[in-house]
C-alpha cells in the first residue's frame, strides 16, 4: 500500500515555482523517494529521486526534511506543459513494492 | 534512455472473449515487471508482480485466474484478461525497474499504456 499522502490539487501561476509536498512519515531507513509525474492518458515519467540529501536534476529539485519524514518537489520554472499528475512514491531498494498514492493535480495558468 | 512499449495501444473487445496485451523492455533486461490498472480519474493500482520464470505475485484482491500474467523472457511480459466484461475497462500500464548505478535506487520505466474497452 502507498505510504505517502499528497494535497489533491494545486495551482501554480506560469514562470513561478511549483512547490509540491508529500508526507511519508512511516518511511524505513532503505526506502528512497521517487517523483514521478502523468499527463493524461499517458505512463507516468521519472523526475527524480533522494534518499536522504536534497537533490537537483534538470527537470526539479527534490528537498527532504532530516528526518525523511515529509519532501518537496520543486519545478522552478513552471510551464504549461508541466500540468499534470504529480506522484510522490517511497520504494525500498530493491525495485519492488511500488505503490502509487492519490497524487497531486497541478494545473499550472497562464 | 531506458524504453518500455505496450501492445496494442488501444483495443475493443466483446464482452466474455479474453484479450492478450504485451509489454516489453527494448533496450535492458527486466527480471521483474509490475502491471497496474487505472480507472478514469483514479491513481494506479497495482495489480502484479510478473516474474521472469516463476509464477506471479498477485496483489490482494486481484484474481489470477482472471489475470493471467507470463513473463516469457528477460523482456517480455504478457498480461491476459480472461472473459472480459465492460467492468474491466480500464487503462493497463506495465512497468520494469532499472537499477541507478550503485546508488541502490531503481527507476521504473513504464510503458505508454493500453486501454481496454469492453463492449
Amino acid at each position: 500500500d502507498a505510504k505517502t499522502t499528497q494535497p489533491p490539487s494545486m495551482d501554480c501561476a506560469e514562470g513561478r515555482a511549483a512547490n509540491l509536498p508529500c508526507n511519508h512519515s512511516t518511511i524505513s531507513g532503505n526506502e528512497y523517494v521517487y517523483w514521478y509525474r502523468q499527463i493524461h492518458s499517458q505512463g507516468p515519467q521519472y523526475i527524480i529521486h533522494g534518499l536522504k540529501n536534497n537533490e537537483t536534476n534538470e527537470m526539479a529539485s527534490l528537498i527532504i526534511t532530516e528526518d525523511r519524514k515529509s519532501s518537496t518537489l520543486i519545478l522552478p520554472h513552471a510551464t504549461l506543459r508541466d500540468t499534470a499528475v504529480y506522484y510522490c512514491i517511497v520504494s525500498p531498494n530493491t525495485g519492488n513494492q511500488f505503490y502509487f498514492g492519490t497524487g497531486t493535480s497541478l494545473t499550472v495558468i497562464p | 534512455g531506458a524504453v518500455v512499449s505496450q501492445h496494442p495501444s488501444w483495443v475493443i473487445c466483446k464482452s466474455g472473449t479474453s484479450v492478450k496485451i504485451e509489454c516489453r523492455s527494448l533496450d535492458f533486461q527486466a527480471t521483474t515487471m509490475f502491471w497496474y490498472r487505472q480507472f478514469p480519474k483514479q491513481s494506479l493500482m497495482l495489480m502484479a508482480t510478473s516474474n521472469e520464470g516463476s509464477k506471479a505475485t498477485y496483489e490482494q484482491g486481484v484474481e489470477k485466474d482472471k489475470f493471467l500474467i507470463n513473463h516469457a523472457s528477460l523482456t517480455l511480459s504478457t498480461l491476459t484478461v480472461t472473459s472480459a466484461h465492460p467492468e474491466d475497462s480500464s487503462f493497463y500500464i506495465c512497468s520494469a525497474p532499472r537499477g541507478l548505478g550503485t546508488s541502490g535506487a531503481y527507476e521504473q520505466y513504464f510503458g505508454p499504456g493500453t486501454r481496454l474497452t469492453v463492449t
